[in-house]
Formats: structure tokens, sequence, C-alpha cells
């Protein structure tokens, strides 16, 4: 089993739609989680941290569920330019902060 | 405010040349270094890292080496490139200490192996 997993897509949404992404992760120490946003041939960004109490910037809403050790991200209202790979992202339980990527998950928005 | 930087951009290397990349970072002090592959079509790998000048932990056996002669330089180099070593190359910092943890990263260098 990976470390991480996401359903790679590509996710194919109209203007304006909802959507949401999922991830699981399989080492239940994890302890740091984020959302990632990689556009074509360009380094991943940092999108937002996800927290256990769950948080939300803008039109973007992170849910973490430890029980399930399972992360998600959902996406309203979506713009084309949204259309971009998001990457889930683990921290586990070392001090060296290494992070475990998952495959990513492509969303390509339509007008 | 913090900055990386990675260069070259773009690199096309015959098989069994060297290779040298650099990234360096300003704006922040005794940052922990990172170096990523993103092979076509694939998640990222994590190559190396680093938590101090001279100290390097490797990710997984290849024919890559890293170096860090200076705090905010991080260096990715092979006597000897494969094919299989194309892709595209990541750098990325973090603070160090628990909630420090948040990578950032360079712009990367696409590395094509002929």
């Amino acid at each position: 089993r990976k470390e991480v997993e996401q359903d790679p897509g590509p996710f194919n949404v109209p203007e304006g739609a909802t959507v949401a992404f999922n991830c699981t992760y399989s080492n239940s120490a994890s302890q740091s989680f984020f959302w990632y946003r990689q556009d074509c041939r360009k380094e991943p960004k940092l999108l937002m941290s996800v927290y256990s109490s769950g948080n939300e910037d803008g039109r973007f809403t992170a849910q973490l569920n430890r029980a399930s050790q399972y992360i998600s991200l959902l996406i309203r209202d979506s713009k084309l330019s949204d259309s971009a790979t998001y990457l889930c992202v683990v921290i586990g339980s070392s001090n060296t902060g290494k992070l475990i990527f998952g495959q990513g998950t492509t969303l390509q928005v339509k007008p | 405010s913090q900055t990386i930087h990675q260069w070259p951009a773009t690199l096309v290397q015959p098989v069994g040349s060297p290779l040298s990349l650099e990234c360096t970072v300003e704006g922040t002090s005794n940052p922990n270094l990172y170096w990523y592959r993103q092979a076509a079509g694939r998640g990222l790998q994590l190559l190396f890292y680093s938590v101090g000048i001279g100290q390097i932990s490797s990710e997984v056996p290849q024919n890559l080496s890293a170096s860090r002669p200076q705090d905010r330089q991080f260096i990715l180099s092979s006597k000897k490139l494969l094919l299989s070593d194309s892709g595209f190359y990541l750098c990325a910092w973090s603070g160090q200490g628990k909630y420090l943890v948040t990578q950032y990263f360079g712009p990367g260098t696409r590395l094509t192996v002929l």
C-alpha cells in the first residue's frame, strides 16, 4: 500500500462547480498534513495546511479525519484558474520534516 | 522574505556526463534543505535532505550525491548520468523545529539525459 494515496483523476468540471478531492495515508503517526498545488511544468506551491479542526481559506476547505486516516479538499465555485494538479502531502513522525507526496489529482475546469 | 533559487532551469546532458545542480536560499538561516525528483507522470520522490552544513541523508540508493558546503547552499551531483536520471529536480527548504515544517520549493531544474 502506498503511504499516501489519491485518485489521480482527471476531474473535469464546469466553472462554478464544487469539487472534492480525497486522500488517504497509511502511517497513523503522521502529524502534519498539507495540500499543495502544482501547475504544469512548475514547482509545487503550498495551498493550505490541514488542521484537525478543519480549515477554510476562501473557496477552499480542508478536512482531516485522523480515525480514518483521511484528508479532503473541497473547492467551491471553481474557476478556470483552479485547473492544476493537487498534491496531498503528509509529514511523518520524524524530526526531519520529510514530506511524503501523493501522486496528485488533476483538475480541469472547463468554461 | 525568503526566496529559493535553482539553476540551471533546464539542462540536456549526454549519458555518462557529470551533473551539478545548485540551490540557494535567501532570507533565512539554518534551514532544512531537500532535493526531490519528479519523473514524467509520477509523484515527487525525496532524494536527499540536510539539517545542517555537511549533514546529508540519502533516501534512495542511486548514482546521485548531495553536498551542503554552506548554510544556504545545497548541491546535487552525479559523476555519470544515466537515462533514468531524467526528470524535474526540485530543491525545497523549511525552517527547523516542530512548528516550522512547511516546505517551500524552488523553480526546479528540468534535466533530460540523452
